[in-house]
């Protein structure tokens, strides 16, 4: 059963161009993450956040930004996409009370031509 | 330098085999190992968490953690086809900032 929604499930765009994903988690999660999986399928996290911290991963380029309206819903957005942002973005949320096993979503394709 | 390897990057069994997947982390603080499987198309999902030394058996999956020597493993009992995934190594230590992925291990289980 999904828990973390992603949308859409699949963008494709044109170099320059901004782009938003979107993500919500009704697990009652207190953070929440994005990921971007290449198409070695290597990933790595670009941010955890939540309602108290944003923690950024130094190698994220600043065209890339979370936007959060409250802990169940954590969107990404990409100002003026570069061709090496084609990738899958990935979001999931953890407990910080609990375990931090972290639940991911379907993840959003994206193809910048 | 990736802080999590695994090993093998592909690995084969026959349907009602074992196969045994390892990760090592290069980091002597990560304290805590997650393995991960992700089904082609879909998000990655939890398969088992280990903190201890020892062995943690969840029905057909069975972890070893060995913090010394700061090696995992997952052994999967009487593979399935429904196994044909790629599994990750997870680690982290008390930071989020420090969590990792392995580049992980892609298991086919063959009828």
């Amino acid at each position: 059963e999904t828990a973390v929604f992603q949308t859409p499930n699949y963008h494709v765009t044109q170099v320059g161009n901004e782009v938003s994903f979107n993500c919500k988690q009704t697990l009652g999660h207190d953070t929440m993450y994005w990921y971007k999986q290449d198409s070695k399928k290597l990933l790595k996290i670009m941010f955890s956040y939540n309602n108290k911290q944003l923690i950024v991963n130094e190698t994220v380029p600043r065209r890339f930004s979370p936007q959060s309206s409250d802990k169940a819903h954590l969107n990404l957005r990409i100002k003026s996409v570069e061709p090496e942002d084609s990738a899958v973005y990935l979001c999931a949320s953890s407990s910080r009370t609990g375990q931090d096993t972290q639940y991911f979503g379907p993840g959003t394709r994206l193809l910048v031509l | 330098q990736q802080k999590v390897q695994q090993s093998p990057e592909s690995l084969s069994v026959p349907e009602g085999g074992m196969a045994s997947l390892n990760c090592t982390s290069s980091d002597r603080n990560f304290q805590y190992f997650w393995w991960y499987r992700q089904h082609s198309g879909e998000g990655p999902k939890a398969l088992m968490s280990i903190f201890s030394d020892g062995d943690k058996k969840e029905g057909r999956f069975t972890a070893h953690l060995n913090k010394a020597s700061l090696h995992v493993s997952l052994h999967i009992r009487d593979s399935q086809p429904s196994d044909s995934a790629l599994y990750f190594c997870a680690a982290r230590n008390t930071g989020y900032q420090n969590f990792y992925f392995g580049k992980g291990t892609s298991l086919t289980v063959i009828p």
